[in-house]
């Protein structure tokens, strides 16, 4: 069981699609995170919400646009992607402070076709 | 650079046995630490942290951690193996690039044989 939701689990789209994945925490948390994993990969941090402003976006591609209309809520929206985006997406909180510990969903997996 | 590296794709062990992941970073300041494990088809879930304090760290399901500063490391052990703790395991550290930010190593891949 954990305290942050993902949904969609699974989302299969084509190129042209727009979609979206959702997340939602429930720890009280002020600080939300998108990471991706693809396979043999690092795990890579994509955005970084703080307080609802966004305070970090590691070169992420524009075809991906995060939305964080409050610190519960954390949207991940998908324009034109391509097939190497397919990944498992990480939604992630924590409380702002250093040292505190990052408590992630169970991952959206993203199939582009 | 800071970094964190798990020098092991994987590692195999027998069931009952002891097991040691290994991990090593580099850091400037004080290392906050962190063990992470992922079963298959979920995400990533928090096994125990080192932020100061006794060196030996004591987890979820068993694991514990032990720090060493002069070796740079911070390897995750059990005493004794279970098939179910067969998973990808996951080192990470805190890092301060103005904000803070948690960055992970590539992960190893654990495999307890019956």
């Amino acid at each position: 069981e954990t305290g942050v939701t993902q949904t969609p689990r699974h989302l299969v789209m084509g190129m042209t699609n727009k979609k979206s994945l959702k997340c939602e925490q429930h720890l009280g948390h002020n600080a939300m995170y998108w990471y991706k994993q693809s396979a043999k990969k690092p795990l890579e941090l994509m955005f970084v919400y703080s307080l609802e402003e966004r305070v970090e976006n590691n070169s992420v591609p524009s075809r991906f646009s995060p939305e964080c209309p409050n610190s519960s809520h954390l949207f991940l929206h998908l324009h034109t992607l391509q097939p190497e985006d397919s990944a498992l997406y990480l939604c992630a909180s924590s409380q702002i402070r250093t040292g505190n510990t990052i408590y992630f969903g169970e991952g959206s997996w993203l199939t582009v076709v | 650079a800071q970094s964190v590296a798990q020098p092991e794709d994987q590692v195999n062990v027998a069931e009952g046995n002891p097991l040691t992941v290994k991990c090593t970073y580099s850091v400037s300041g004080n290392p906050y630490l962190f063990w992470y494990v992922q079963y298959p088809n979920r995400g990533l879930q928090f096994l125990l942290k080192y932020i100061t304090g006794d060196n030996l760290v004591k987890g979820s399901y068993g694991f514990e951690a032990e720090f060493n500063k002069s070796q740079t490391s911070f390897h995750l052990k059990k005493p004794s193996a279970l098939v179910s703790d067969s998973a990808l395991y996951f080192c990470a550290v805190r890092i301060n690039t103005g904000g803070f930010k948690t960055i992970f190593g590539a992960g190893t891949r654990l495999f307890v044989k019956a």
